[in-house]
């Protein structure tokens, strides 16, 4: 099974960066993504995580580490729009049963 | 276009009725997801299939069940034996390789 954990909330201002963790356990992995949600919308995706390292798209990165059980997410120079949950799920290896942890609701002040 | 569709966008039921929810993708994609979301609570399992006439239960499959006939459909069906069923119900579908999952718009269940 899937053990995902990730803090309740976060508050930052407008401008600053916020930096999501994300903790796993798993029996075999096959990948680590993160969704933004807004409130009463789907989920949309930002971005994948299936090799160590650090993954860099425009304001938003994801870094992982497979031996740690370990993600965070890395938001940059936050803009109000980025009040939302996010959430970290992992795949599993053997039957892709894709897993969601709690979410992480974020708030940011002008 | 393409994409993962889920109807309808809002249901009302009452209790003790089974109600079937929809999703149908044309994406061609192999794995199917349905999960529930209460209100400030994160994405919970319900079932999932990786392929054809094949599926199995997630964390919180009591109450519910589900078909996979065709690989564009996985419908999901909230049985009266599901003592709590309002909630929001979201749909996902990815290839089996290493893809986002995409999701559907959701469907709000509310029980009276």
């Amino acid at each position: 099974g899937q053990n995902i954990d990730q803090p309740t909330e976060m508050t930052a201002t407008e401008g600053a960066i916020v930096q999501i963790n994300c903790t796993y356990q798993t029996s075999g992995f096959n990948g680590l993504f993160w969704y933004q949600q807004h409130a009463g919308e789907a989920p949309t995706f930002l971005s994948y995580n299936v090799l160590d390292g650090l993954e860099e798209k425009g304001r938003f990165s994801s870094f992982l580490s497979r031996s740690k059980g370990y993600s965070y997410l890395l938001l940059k120079e936050l803009q109000m729009k980025d009040s939302a949950s996010y959430l970290c799920a992992v795949r599993d290896m053997d039957d892709y049963k894709l897993s969601f942890g709690a979410g992480t609701t974020v708030t940011v002040r002008a | 276009d393409g994409g993962i569709t889920q109807s309808p966008k809002y249901l009302f039921r009452k209790e003790g009725q089974n109600v079937t929810l929809s999703c149908e993708q044309n994406l061609n994609h192999d794995a199917m997801y349905w999960y529930r979301q209460d209100p400030g609570q994160g994405l919970r399992l319900i079932y999932y299939s990786q392929i054809v006439n094949d599926f199995q239960k997630g964390d919180i499959a009591e109450g519910y069940s589900v078909s996979r006939e065709k690989k564009e459909s996985f419908p999901l069906t909230v049985t009266s034996a599901q003592k709590n069923p309002t909630a929001f119900y979201l749909c996902a579908s990815t290839w089996t390789d290493n893809t986002e999952a995409f999701f559907g718009q959701g469907t709000r269940l509310t029980v009276v």
